[in-house]
């Protein structure tokens, strides 16, 4: 069974602080995602990685960054968090570019106060 | 307009009743489409691949018309474990095998 874990299911922090989501994969997928899910718009792509190292820009990366340092693990960043980043954070996970199927972790409910 | 539309429901169904959910997506050059169930509080988790020729999985069909694209999940004989939002995915291809997600629709079956 794949897995993918996240670091926290619920999170509260305070505008200004810097937030860490961190993610890890257990069955050496090569591609992960992390999207957030608000009422109303669905899941939004904000970063993903195909390769250790490598990253690029969703269709909402402002105010978020993303480390990929190793295969199994990939972090996403607020660097200053505000309350519009009040929201459910979702990483997935996908073999390679050849497979559909995404995997998905529980999910960080994070609450910028 | 959105890449991926639904209808966000409710729909609210008796147990044993049929029903169908519709979605539209804008790029015609999507390559490959889903259906996604997520439980209320829950990460989404893959339901059925859907394919051009239609494909059943027990009590549900999954329908692609590629000419209108637009795609459809039929849910027969529905039960009160089928309660979830219902999330149609359209995979638009090139390198990076990005879904595009839509907001889902939530059904409620009712005893």
């Amino acid at each position: 069974d794949v897995k993918v874990t996240q670091s926290s299911r619920y999170l509260v922090k305070r505008t200004g602080e810097k937030v860490f989501l961190e993610c890890v994969q257990d069955m050496d997928h090569e591609n992960m995602f992390w999207y957030r899910q608000d009422p109303g718009l669905g899941l939004r792509l904000i970063y993903f990685s195909y390769d250790v190292k490598m990253k690029e820009k969703g269709d909402i990366p402002e105010g978020y960054s993303v480390s990929r340092e190793k295969k199994e693990r990939f972090s996403l960043i607020l660097e200053s968090a505000s309350t519009n980043q009040t929201s459910m954070y979702l990483c997935a996970s996908i073999r390679d570019r050849g497979y559909n199927e995404q995997f998905f972790g529980p999910g960080t409910r994070l609450t910028v106060l | 307009r959105k890449e991926v539309e639904q209808d966000p429901g409710p729909f609210n169904v008796p147990e044993g009743a049929t029903v169908a959910f519709n979605c539209t997506y804008s790029n015609s050059a999507s390559q490959s489409f889903f259906w996604y169930r997520q439980d209320c509080r829950k990460e989404p988790k893959l339901l059925m691949s859907v394919y051009s020729s239609g494909n059943e999985d027990g009590r549900f069909t999954a329908q692609l018309n590629r000419a209108s694209q637009y795609i459809s999940l039929l849910i027969r004989d529905s039960k009160l474990s089928d309660s979830a939002t219902y999330l149609c995915v359209v995979n638009i291809g090139g390198a990076t095998n990005k879904l595009i997600f839509g907001t889902g629709t939530l059904l409620a079956v009712q005893p």
